[in-house]
């Protein structure tokens, strides 16, 4: 696609539920990014991939969350046992490579999470 | 916690007046880049300006960056209603070489309001 693709665009689930949120980075793009933004706050860092593998997880919050992208392509962001607190705008992002200081970030649109 | 603060939190101008939006830092960059957001929804990339340079051009878009106050200022010239979304400055983390990785450090953001 002509760019990164989010599903679903949103979510409700029921607290300890289980949750899969998906990621179509822009065809050819190496890196994949995951941030989370709640309600009037700047995104915060989750995880990264290049190519495969996660080249830094280090803003996972916990174990419940987690990120695969089998393929080096699609990923899925997984979380477990919802809390309430999970309730935010998860953003999907990809480069062609991961040096920001010659490649552009660009984002999907978003999922966005209520726990209830 | 955030790398950059933004300020104002909100701003509220007519349509023609120019924007400008302030951003601090607190460690070292390789570059800032600022990113605007529609809605909460997906964020696109504005600018980008090296810690060599000290202003940067970009239609009505003009950044300045003055290491050594750790700051950065986004004008906007000539604002048009369509201007109105939450405004974010980030900075990638760096390493060795001047390389900077996909990790992007957000600001809390300004609102930017344009009446027509």
């Amino acid at each position: 696609g002509a760019g990164v693709s989010q599903t679903p665009s949103n979510k409700v689930t029921e607290k300890g539920k289980y949750v899969e949120l998906r990621c179509d980075p822009i065809s050819g793009h190496t890196a994949l990014y995951w941030y989370r933004q709640s309600l009037g706050q700047g995104p915060e860092f989750l995880i990264y991939f290049q190519g495969t593998g996660a080249a830094d997880d280090s803003g996972l919050p916990n174990d419940r969350f987690f990120a695969v992208r089998p393929e080096g392509s699609v990923s899925t962001l997984k979380i477990q046992r919802t809390e309430r607190g999970d309730s935010a705008v998860y953003l999907c992002a990809s480069s062609l490579g991961t040096d920001l200081s010659g490649n552009t970030i660009y984002f999907g649109e978003g999922s966005w999470l209520t726990v209830v | 916690s955030q790398q950059g603060e933004e300020d104002p939190q909100a701003l509220s101008i007519q349509e023609g007046e120019n924007a400008t939006m302030n951003c601090s830092y607190k460690t070292s960059i390789n570059n800032l880049q600022w990113y605007r957001q529609n809605s909460g929804r997906g964020l696109v990339h504005l600018i980008l300006i090296r810690s060599n340079e000290r202003e940067k051009h970009s239609g009505r878009l003009r950044v300045t960056l003055d290491t050594s106050k750790k700051s950065s200022s986004l004008l906007i010239t000539a604002s048009r209603a369509a201007d109105t979304a939450s405004y974010f400055c980030a900075t990638p983390l760096w390493g060795a070489g001047g390389t900077s990785y996909g990790k992007l450090t957000f600001g809390q953001g300004t609102i930017l309001t344009v009446h027509p």
